[in-house]
């Protein structure tokens, strides 16, 4: 079976793009969740999404948003790009909704903004 | 808020055991995440403890004390392999995780 595969790979924009950013999550995995990586940190929490509802979200600004479609597949958006956005963007699905899920990670969106 | 301190690199032989501690402060706790990741590479789950106490998986366990809001990840019989980084992630909501920064392990020949 495929697992989490994101799309595109690597990406480069200018200051004040646009970009989108796009997940399939492990079929039949109804919860997708977004993180931020920068170099030598720990992801960090943007969304999550179940049944297609936002669930949960992290401190992002409001350029950052997400959705997610009725295949359970999901968008991360962000408008006027700042050049502290370059990083890599996970996402990760699970089975449900719980406080013990095991998450399953995509391979990451590496995002530079120049 | 949160936060959780991890060392940031540990060095180890082949063969060797080594113990990677995390502690954290949370205002919602549900339970402490292992991830392990490869430069480039996605992070994969390693264990989870809700209760205290350890958890054992092959050449890993992991351990919790929630009264010391402290929890370890135990590698043993490393392998080249397992040179990589290793996050600890508290479980503060349904499929939310708040990760550390980090710990690379780098193991020598």
């Amino acid at each position: 079976d495929a697992g989490v595969t994101q799309s595109p790979t690597h990406l480069i924009k200018t200051r004040g793009q646009h970009v989108t950013l796009r997940c399939s999550p492990i079929s039949g995995h109804k919860s997708v969740s977004w993180y931020q990586q920068v170099l030598g940190q720990g992801p960090q929490f943007i969304f999550q999404y179940y049944e297609k509802e936002e669930r949960g979200r992290g401190n992002f600004p409001d350029r950052f948003s997400a959705r997610q479609f009725p295949n359970y597949s999901s968008e991360l958006n962000v408008n006027a790009l700042l050049l502290g956005d370059s990083a890599l963007y996970l996402c990760a699905s699970s089975l449900r909704q719980t406080t013990n899920e095991k998450l399953f990670f995509g391979s990451g969106t590496q995002l530079s903004v120049l | 808020g949160q936060s959780l301190e991890q060392p940031s690199e540990v060095t180890a032989v082949e063969g060797a055991i080594v113990q990677i501690n995390c502690t954290y402060q949370t205002s919602g706790f549900y339970g402490l995440s292992w991830y392990q990741q490869h430069d480039g590479g996605a992070p994969t789950f390693l264990s989870y403890n809700g209760l205290d106490g350890l958890e054992e998986t092959g050449r890993f366990s992991s351990f919790l004390s929630r009264s010391d809001s402290y929890g370890y990840l135990l590698l043993q019989e490393l392998q080249m392999k397992d040179s990589a980084s290793y996050f600890c992630a508290v479980s503060s909501g349904y499929s939310t995780l708040t990760f550390g920064k980090g710990t690379m392990l780098l193991v020598s020949p």
